[in-house]
């Protein structure tokens, strides 16, 4: 079955405290890219890969590193994390390119708070 | 100006009904469009691609107007199912897709 799988679902930490949420696809996809979710704003983009070792910002990186070794896997690290990044992430993978096929895959998201 | 542009409803349609809505964007060079169906706090998912010509998926019809550069959606005959946050989707080519906030819909018995 064609899947984003991210882990942890949940995850509760304190201010300061590293944390990584993985994120792995089993489609093939070279495109690959972590969304925060908030309340009004919609899904924003936080880092994108197009490819393995190739990574690029999105709209709101701060606060944030990721890191693409392997095509299937692309996780987002917290080095310190604040309350502000309190949210809902996905993790999404698709086809590169631009056409009708290019829909994207979502994992089921990770709800963070920081406290 | 976001570079795409939803309304946020909510549209509060009775069960049965038709309901249709928009989406705006701003890239002309926009290549690919798609509207996703997100449950509260849930995964977005695919509902359907968006293609030139328009396109139907059982109850849903989505078409695209490059002209004036926006996307709809129509759902008909409702059903309660279909309450749900609706966004659209551009793939403006090289690099990231563009997300609207979302459309709520909310269908009443």
């Amino acid at each position: 079955e064609a899947q984003v799988t991210q882990n942890p679902r949940y995850l509760i930490t304190v201010t300061g405290k590293k944390l990584t949420v993985t994120c792995s696809q089993n489609m093939n996809h070279e495109y690959m890219s972590w969304y925060r979710q908030d309340p009004g704003l919609g899904l924003r983009q936080i880092y994108y890969s197009m490819n393995v070792e190739v990574t690029d910002k999105g709209d709101v990186p701060e606060g944030y590193k990721v890191s693409r070794k392997e095509k299937r896997n692309f996780p987002l690290i917290l080095e310190s994390p604040s309350p502000n990044q309190t949210s809902l992430y996905f993790c999404a993978s698709r086809r590169q390119g631009a056409g009708v096929n290019t829909e994207a895959f979502f994992g089921q998201g990770t709800r963070l708070t920081v406290v | 100006r976001k570079e795409v542009e939803q309304d946020p409803g909510p549209f509060n349609v009775p069960e049965g009904a038709t309901v249709a809505f928009n989406c705006t964007y701003s890239n002309s060079a926009s290549q690919s469009f798609f509207w996703y169906r997100q449950d509260c706090r849930k995964e977005p998912k695919l509902l359907m691609s968006v293609y030139s010509s328009g396109n139907e998926d059982g109850r849903f019809t989505a078409q695209l107007n490059r002209a004036s550069q926006y996307i709809s959606l129509l759902i008909r005959d409702s059903k309660l199912s279909d309450s749900a946050t609706y966004l659209c989707v551009v793939n403006g080519g090289w690099g990231k897709f563009q997300f609207g906030a979302g459309t709520q819909v909310v269908v009443t018995p």
